[in-house]
């Protein structure tokens, strides 16, 4: 079982519009856990930390539950420039960090 | 722009060479990461260097080296790679206390013939 699992997508949406994403950690004693998103043929750059009482940032809202082992993001108001891959990211031990497949997001004209 | 700079940003190299990647960053980030990237694949933990140290090496096959010269320069060394080692090499640093929060180089794009 992988130690990250996401949503495969692709999710393709209008403009406007609002997307959640979902993603599931196995191991319970990871103990933070990040979004980051990744343009085509680009570097991963941090999104997001995901706190437990969870956190938003503008246009973004990042949830966990910590019971169910699970994390979200959820985007509002859709921009054309959000079309990217989302990987959702556990952190387990010192500096072990585990990404998971990436959900690939096409905001549509 | 990104402030880890990678170098170089392609390499081909035959089975037989021996070649080095490398990274810099004067962000006085205390822990370094070399990630590998397959196409439409996340990244894959490859080593970390936690304060100079090498604290996680996932298994990698001997014919990649790290090495860490200083607290700001992490290198990959390779040597007898297979056709399948092809790949994005992405490097990485963090701030000491926040290891989750990486800021990644643009990658090296290495082909392997």
């Amino acid at each position: 079982r992988k130690e990250v699992e996401q949503d495969p997508g692709p999710f393709n949406v209008p403009e406007g519009a609002t997307v959640a994403f979902n993603c599931t950690y196995s191991n319970s004693a990871s103990q933070s856990f990040f979004w980051y998103r990744q343009d085509c043929r680009k570097e991963p750059k941090l999104l997001m930390s995901v706190y437990s009482s969870g956190n938003e940032d503008g246009r973004f809202t990042a949830q966990l539950n910590r019971a169910s082992q699970y994390i979200s993001l959820l985007i509002r108001d859709s921009k054309l420039s959000d079309s990217a891959t989302y990987l959702c990211v556990a952190l387990t031990g010192a500096n072990n960090l585990f990404f998971g497949t990436g959900t690939r997001l096409t905001v549509i004209p | 722009d990104t402030e880890v700079t990678q170098t170089p940003k392609h390499l081909v190299m035959g089975m037989t060479n021996k070649k080095s990647l490398k990274c810099e960053q004067h962000m006085g980030h205390r822990a370094m990461y070399w990630y590998k990237q397959k196409a439409k694949k996340p990244p894959e933990l490859m080593f970390v260097y936690s304060y100079e140290k090498l604290s996680i090496n996932e298994s990698v096959p001997s014919r990649f080296s790290p090495e860490c010269p200083n607290s700001s320069l992490l290198n990959l060394h390779l040597h007898a790679l297979q056709p399948e080692d092809s790949a994005l090499y992405l490097c990485a640093s963090s701030p000491a206390g926040v290891p989750g929060e990486l800021f990644f180089g643009e990658g090296s794009r290495l082909t392997v013939l």
